[in-house]
């Protein structure tokens, strides 16, 4: 069955970096487009940034801009995050989640939390 | 890219019908048929619930059912059961600006 599994959380102080990846199973990983989510505690679901199936189409919302990148290895089967210049806001659970059509994401991880905090 | 508009609560006894409202502008939700519905219940993952605006994945039950009309979509609950008891938030595709979602609805079964 279909599983993503995030790793990459943990406590970090604002202004650092952070990776976070999702490992894909149970389906053929390089044929679905995938994307980030986040949420911050007690509040809502936020989309963060979504890549093509080849990688080269990439796009992020306003607020983690030029901050953040997603990237994909295929023959891995994996999904990244690479969040830059952390700040408070950034605190939240991440969610990996695989489309099968257009802002459809049927399949999502269990979410990996990320705490900015000094 | 702000949030779509859900009212922040909606409840309903067992049996009744509740409609979720999810108000976008005319670069989002009234822009495309991509809207999709999710259900979270706490400190699990997001659910999906309706897609393209009104179709239901398999496994969905067929008490919940989505229309748009404008800039608006909604999502109905008909004969509301207790373990919708839940979270449920919309999202729209936003073109070049990605996605958006909405501000999320607590359904509460009374």
């Amino acid at each position: 069955q279909v599983q993503l599994v995030e790793s990459g959380g943990g406590l970090v102080k604002p202004g650092e970096s952070l990776r976070l990846s999702c490992a894909a199973s149970g389906f053929t990983f390089r044929d679905y487009y995938m994307t980030w989510i986040r949420q911050a505690p007690g509040e809502g679901l936020e989309w963060v940034s979504f890549i093509s199936t080849s990688g080269n189409d990439k796009i992020y919302a306003d607020s983690v801009k030029g901050r953040f990148t997603i990237s994909r290895d295929n023959d891995k089967k994996s999904l990244y995050l690479q969040m830059n210049s952390l700040t408070a806001d950034d605190t939240a659970v991440y969610y990996c989640g695989r489309a099968i059509a257009t802002g459809t994401w049927s399949s999502w991880g269990q979410g990996t939390l990320v705490t900015v905090s000094s | 890219q702000s949030a779509l508009t859900q009212p922040r609560s909606v409840s309903g006894s067992p049996g009744q019908s509740v409609t979720i409202s999810c108000t976008g502008t005319s670069t989002d939700v009234g822009a495309y048929k991509y809207v999709t519905w999710y259900q979270q219940h706490p400190g699990k993952a997001p659910k999906l619930m309706i897609y393209d605006v009104d179709k239901r994945p398999s496994g969905v039950p067929d008490r919940f059912s989505g229309s748009k009309s404008g800039n608006t979509a909604s999502l109905t609950i008909s004969g509301l059961q207790g373990e919708d008891e839940a979270d449920y938030y919309c999202c729209s595709h936003a073109g070049s600006l990605g996605y958006v979602f909405g501000t999320g609805t607590k359904v509460t079964v009374l």
